[in-house]
């Protein structure tokens, strides 16, 4: 079955940084463009950061652009996320979910992981 | 990329039907067919429930619909049961890979 497990979440000062994993199974991972979406405590969703199913297309949300870098291996079925320069802001749950599109046609998040917590304080 | 903006809550009795709303732009919800909704369970993942505007995965029950009219879409629950109370939230693609998400509703079943 497909599977999405989100790992490398914690406790982090404001300026430091964290890398989270994300590891799939059940599909052909390398067809998937892979999205990154958080959820700060008691708020609601939001989108942040995409790669696509190769890799060659990456981009992500202003509220993060400059301090992250999404990517990928394929040959590990993982996704990641590099997070610098952190601030209390950032402190969410991070769910990675997969897409396939643009050439599957399927604009919106068939599975979810079931997240990582990030908590960005001194 | 501003959130889609949905009401804060709804709430209807066993049997009921309620709407949520979800208004975007001419640059998310209006420019593409493919809006989304999500039902989340406290300390869950999210779960789609709908997808381009008005399609329903495999086993979501089919009290769940959905409908676009201009920059607004809308989900609907007919027939409402306990087990739907949760969060909803739309979500809208808005071009070059990216999305936006709305700013969540609460359905309480009274």
């Amino acid at each position: 079955q497909v599977q999405l497990v989100e790992s490398g979440g914690g406790v982090v000062q404001p300026g430091r940084s964290l890398r989270l994993s994300c590891a799939a199974s059940g599909f052909t991972f390398s067809s998937y463009a892979l999205h990154w979406v958080r959820q700060a405590p008691g708020k609601g969703l939001e989108w942040v950061a995409v790669t696509s199913y190769n890799g060659d297309y990456k981009t992500s949300a202003d509220s993060v652009r400059g301090r992250i870098t999404i990517s990928r291996d394929n040959s590990k079925d993982t996704l990641y996320l590099q997070m610098n320069s952190l601030r209390p802001d950032d402190t969410a749950v991070y769910y990675c979910a997969r897409a396939l599109m643009p050439t599957g046609g399927r604009y919106y998040f068939d599975y979810w992981g079931q997240g990582t917590l990030v908590t960005v304080s001194s | 990329q501003s959130a889609l903006t949905q009401p804060r809550s709804v709430s209807g009795s066993p049997g009921q039907s309620v709407t949520i709303s979800c208004a975007g732009t001419s640059t998310d919800v209006g420019a593409y067919n493919y809006v989304s909704w999500y039902q989340q369970l406290p300390g869950s993942a999210p779960k789609v429930m709908i997808y381009d505007v008005s399609k329903r995965p495999s086993g979501v029950p089919d009290r769940f619909s959905g409908s676009k009219s201009g920059n607004t879409a809308s989900l609907t629950i007919s027939g409402l049961q306990a087990e739907d109370e949760a969060d909803y939230y739309c979500c809208s693609f808005a071009g070059s890979y990216t999305f936006v998400f709305g700013t969540g509703t609460t359905v309480t079943v009274l």
